[in-house]
């Protein structure tokens, strides 16, 4: 596609809950970021793809969280039990070919929201 | 481990008047630098990049960005500001090393109001 597709745009959940956020990067991009992004708060680093491996999964803030890619392509990241410390803008970006001088492209985000 | 700081919450600035977001950054190696801008409700997009080279860096919308490898700076910088560049600015360091993480830092983010 033209850019970085991420859904839903919006969620919300109840407590306890699992969900499903969904990125389809920029076609031929090979590495993929998440980021979470809390009300009044930075960028903060979650995982990073490149291909459909998982080398740095440093962010991931707890067990509850996990993400995966199929190839090569699409990526789903996943939060089981939210809570509502998890609600924030979930943003995903790509970049071609994994290169540390490329720039990330993003989209649009996932707001979730755990009531 | 890298970080990256931007100092001030929040720069006003009169419509017109030259405008400076700050950013500093500590990394172990060589740093590739980002500025992104982030307009409420929508995703960030990308601004510039230093790579090597040139300290000064021109991007889009008419930024421009510095590198001070001596004082591990970045500023973001436009010579005169428009209402339309009201929003959120975050800048961003990824280290150049040979192997490891190819993790993207950013900072908390500069909110610029520009002023009418």
């Amino acid at each position: 596609g033209a850019g970085v597709s991420q859904s839903p745009s919006n969620k919300v959940t109840e407590k306890g809950k699992d969900v499903e956020l969904r990125c389809d990067p920029i076609s031929g991009h090979t590495a993929l970021y998440w980021y979470r992004q809390s009300l009044g708060q930075g960028l903060e680093f979650l995982i990073y793809f490149q291909g459909n491996s998982a080398p740095d999964k440093s962010g991931l803030p707890s067990d509850r969280f996990s993400a995966e890619r199929t190839g090569g392509s699409v990526s789903t990241l996943t939060i089981q039990r939210t809570q509502q410390e998890d609600s924030a803008v979930y943003l995903c970006a790509s970049s071609s070919e994994g290169r540390k001088n490329t720039e990330a492209f993003f989209g649009q985000g996932t707001r979730l929201t755990v009531v | 481990a890298q970080s990256v700081a931007q100092p001030e919450d929040q720069v006003n600035v009169a419509e017109g008047n030259p405008l400076t977001v700050k950013c500093t950054y500590s990394v172990s190696g060589n740093p590739y630098l980002f500025w992104y801008v982030q307009y409420p409700n929508r995703g960030l997009q990308f601004l510039l990049k230093y790579i090597t080279g040139d300290n000064l860096v021109k991007g889009s919308y008419g930024f421009e960005a510095e590198f001070n490898k001596s004082q591990t700076s970045f500023h973001l910088k436009k010579p005169s500001a428009l209402v339309s560049d009201s929003a959120l600015y975050f800048c961003a360091v990824r280290v150049d090393s040979g192997a490891g993480s190819y993790q993207l830092t950013f900072g908390k983010g500069t909110k610029l109001s520009v002023i009418p």
